[in-house]
């Protein structure tokens, strides 16, 4: 059974820094692409960053580019999102999610807050 | 950019009648070397992440019921719910990765009426 849970998440001031990770299992984790997805409080979803799976290639939205960083640990099966120079539009929850071999999200994370006040 | 539109913002269904809700990107998203349409359907239950229920336009995801149904050319899609359940209120959402960044479109909520 596939499985993705986010961690890391809180309450952070702006211009401060956050690292959140993605625990998956029950998948060939270095086979596959892997995404963060944000959803701001009753807004849609957002695409942040990607990552492939072997070559480690990584890809941003422009708002993040120079802040955030993607990474993966394919020995640990885990997925990283470190987050610098917060702001307050970066308030949110993110998920990580798998890309199939279809490129679609197949799989997705329950989500961990983010939350970017004074 | 891809800009995904979708359209209505919220629509209330009866049990057991359809629902249709479209989805039109800003540029085509079929890929001429393979004839695929890179465009997903999520569905989204209040409090939960979002699930895949369609790629490839019209592709149903393993364990997706047969009422769920996708369609379209390579600018205009629809989902189509051929009799509304009642564990189908959600939000649904489509989305592009035909090219970067990956976009999704505002989402349409769909309720019981």
């Amino acid at each position: 059974e596939v499985q993705l849970l986010e961690s890391g998440g809180g309450l952070v001031q702006p211009g401060g820094s956050l690292r959140l990770s993605c625990a998956t299992s029950g998948f060939t984790f270095s086979s596959y692409a892997m995404s963060w997805v944000r959803q701001a409080p009753g807004k849609g979803l957002e695409w942040v960053s990607s990552i492939s799976g072997g070559s480690g290639n990584t890809y941003y939205t422009d708002s993040v580019k120079g802040r955030f960083t993607i990474s993966r640990d394919n020995p640990k099966n885990t997925l990283y999102l470190q987050m610098n120079s917060l702001r307050a539009e970066d308030t949110a929850i993110y998920y990580c999610a798998k890309q199939g071999r279809n490129d679609a999200f197949d799989f997705w994370g329950q989500g961990t807050m983010v939350s970017v006040s004074s | 950019d891809i800009v995904m539109t979708q359209s209505p913002d919220s629509l209330a269904v009866s049990l057991g009648e359809r629902a249709t809700i479209n989805c039109k990107s800003s540029q085509s998203v079929l890929y001429s070397s393979n004839n695929k349409k890179y465009l997903a359907w999520y569905q989204q239950k209040a409090g939960q992440p979002p699930k895949l229920l369609i790629y490839w336009a019209s592709i149903r995801e393993s364990g997706v019921p047969d009422r769920f149904n996708g369609s379209g050319s390579g600018t205009d899609f629809t989902l189509t719910i051929s009799s509304l359940q009642a564990e189908d209120v959600a939000v649904y959402s489509c989305q592009q990765y035909y090219s970067l960044p990956l976009t999704f479109g505002g989402g349409t909520k769909v309720e019981i009426k």
